[in-house]
């Protein structure tokens, strides 16, 4: 089937206006992951979903960062008053379950490069 | 907290091997490699787990040595295809978070 989409796969926006970031998780993934994606930083983690509930959302850097999954399926990820530091790129990833198992590996989709102006 | 990948670059040429190195501050419950090519999305290598059940793709194996907290990654016979950021990722439980290195850039050269 398909695998995880995004959209859009750019955003280009000024300081200071409010951006959502769609992720459509692989059918049937219960998990669904937020990363974002610096240069020279690696894959920082934002918020975990496990269906349309978020146990883990440790990795938000500040309260104008918030995201929701409605449905058990698509996710937004919102970031209200951008700032330049918040450019990057923001992956998004869904696996079977939230479990680490050697069944179970995240399928990340091909990102949205949010740039901040 | 992030843990740490050695070497942060490696260049290599086609049929020569590798090893990318993570370790950990805390201790682990599982570790996971991803391979990144230059404006793709990650894609799955290896999960290893406490244990020693772990699952990858052929042509690449891996080691978890749990009370070091250390995994590496072993490249045998490198590709062109090879070349890519690996980025090793760790849970310090079954369903918490996976937090990533900043990766190891590798080049395999012809």
């Amino acid at each position: 089937g398909a695998g995880v989409s995004q959209s859009p796969s750019n955003k280009v926006t000024e300081k200071g206006k409010d951006v959502e970031l769609r992720c459509d998780p692989i059918s049937g993934h219960t998990a669904l992951y937020w990363y974002r994606q610096s240069l020279g930083q690696g894959l920082e983690f934002l918020i975990y979903f496990q269906g349309n509930s978020a146990p883990d959302k440790s990795g938000l850097p500040s309260d104008r960062f918030s995201a929701e999954r409605t449905g058990g399926s698509v996710s937004t990820l919102t970031i209200q008053r951008t700032q330049q530091e918040d450019s990057a790129v923001y992956l998004c990833a869904s696996s079977l379950d939230g479990s680490f198992s050697p069944y179970n590996e995240q399928f990340f989709g091909p990102g949205t490069r949010l740039t901040v102006l | 907290q992030q843990p740490v990948q050695s070497p942060q670059a490696v260049i290599l040429r086609e049929g020569e091997d590798a090893v990318i190195n993570c370790s950990s501050s805390k201790a682990l419950y599982s570790v996971h490699w991803y391979r990144q090519k230059h404006g793709e999305a990650p894609v799955f290598l290896m999960i290893l787990l406490k244990g020693g059940e772990q699952k990858g793709h052929e042509k690449i194996s891996a080691s978890f040595n749990e009370k070091k907290q250390q995994s590496s990654l072993y490249l045998t016979a490198s590709q062109l295809s090879y070349s890519g950021t690996y980025f090793c990722g760790t849970a310090s439980g079954g369903y918490q978070k996976v937090t990533f290195g900043i990766g190891t850039k590798l080049q395999v050269i012809p």
